[in-house]
C-alpha cells in the first residue's frame, strides 16, 4: 500500500541548475498538492491540481512549474535553482467529494541549493 | 480563504489530557474544520475533522463551538509519541477550489 511516493528523498543542486521532483500516488485521487516547508516554519502551498490537465497556483508559485498529464503523477519543476528554494518539499493527494476526505502526504524531498 | 489562529506552542505531561485550541472567526457555512499533525521529520498526517457536531475517533476528539468560530482538539491521554506540530485547517471544497492551506500550527511538547 504505497500511498504517495516522492523521489528523490534528498538532493543537492547548484545555483542555476534545474530539476524535477517526482510525486506519484496510487489511490486514484483527483486532487494533488505541492508544498514547501522552510526550517521551523509551516507548510506553504506552491501549486495544486484538481485533476489531470488542470493546475493552479498556490501561495508561493514563483520559481516553480507543474504539469498533470495523468491522475497518478504530479511533478514539480525547478528551472533555475536559487538558494531561497532550499527547503523540504511535500506532495499530497486527496479525493474530491469534499471535505469528508483526508489528504495523504508523502515523506518529503529535502532540497539544498548551494 | 478563511484563516485560523493557534497558539505557537503548548506543553503537557505524559498521560494527561491536552486541549489544543483553534480560532476561526471568519469561518463560512461550507467550511469543514480539519486537524493534521506533523511528527518530526515526517509529512503531515490526518487527525480528525468535523462540521458542526463534536467528533471522536481513535486518535482524538474534536469539540466545535456552537457558533463554529472556534474548535478544540482533545488528546485524552498524551504520550511522548504525540509530540508534534498540530495544524487546524478550514477546508472549503467549493468546486475546484480546494487549496488546503496550512497555518503556523501549535507545537506540542510532551514531558515524561
Amino acid at each position: 500500500n504505497a500511498g504517495v511516493t516522492q523521489t528523490p528523498k534528498f538532493r543537492i543542486l547548484k545555483i542555476g541548475q534545474s530539476m524535477t521532483l517526482q510525486c506519484t500516488q496510487d489511490m486514484n485521487h483527483n486532487y494533488m498538492y505541492w508544498y514547501r516547508q522552510d526550517p521551523g516554519m509551516g507548510l506553504k502551498l506552491i501549486y495544486y491540481s484538481v485533476g489531470a490537465g488542470i493546475t493552479d497556483k498556490g501561495e508561493v508559485p514563483n520559481g516553480y512549474n507543474v504539469s498533470r498529464s495523468t491522475t497518478e503523477d504530479f511533478p514539480l519543476r525547478l528551472e533555475l535553482a536559487a538558494p531561497s528554494q532550499t527547503s523540504v518539499y511535500f506532495c499530497a493527494s486527496s479525493q474530491p467529494g469534499g471535505p469528508d476526505t483526508e489528504a495523504f502526504f508523502g515523506q518529503g524531498t529535502r532540497l539544498t541549493v548551494v | 480563504d478563511a484563516k485560523t489562529t493557534q497558539p505557537n506552542s503548548m506543553e503537557s505531561n505524559e498521560e494527561e489530557p491536552v486541549h489544543l485550541p483553534c480560532n476561526h472567526s471568519t469561518i463560512s457555512g461550507t467550511d469543514y474544520i480539519h486537524w493534521y499533525r506533523q511528527l518530526p521529520s515526517q509529512g503531515p498526517e490526518y487527525v480528525i475533522h468535523g462540521l458542526t457536531s463534536n467528533v471522536n475517533n481513535r486518535m482524538a476528539s474534536l469539540a466545535i463551538a456552537e457558533d463554529r468560530k472556534s474548535s478544540t482538539l482533545i488528546l485524552h491521554r498524551a504520550t511522548l509519541r504525540d509530540a508534534a506540530v498540530y495544524y487546524c485547517i478550514l477546508r472549503d471544497v467549493s468546486y475546484n477550489t480546494d487549496k488546503l492551506i496550512f497555518g503556523t500550527g501549535t507545537r506540542l511538547q510532551v514531558f515524561p
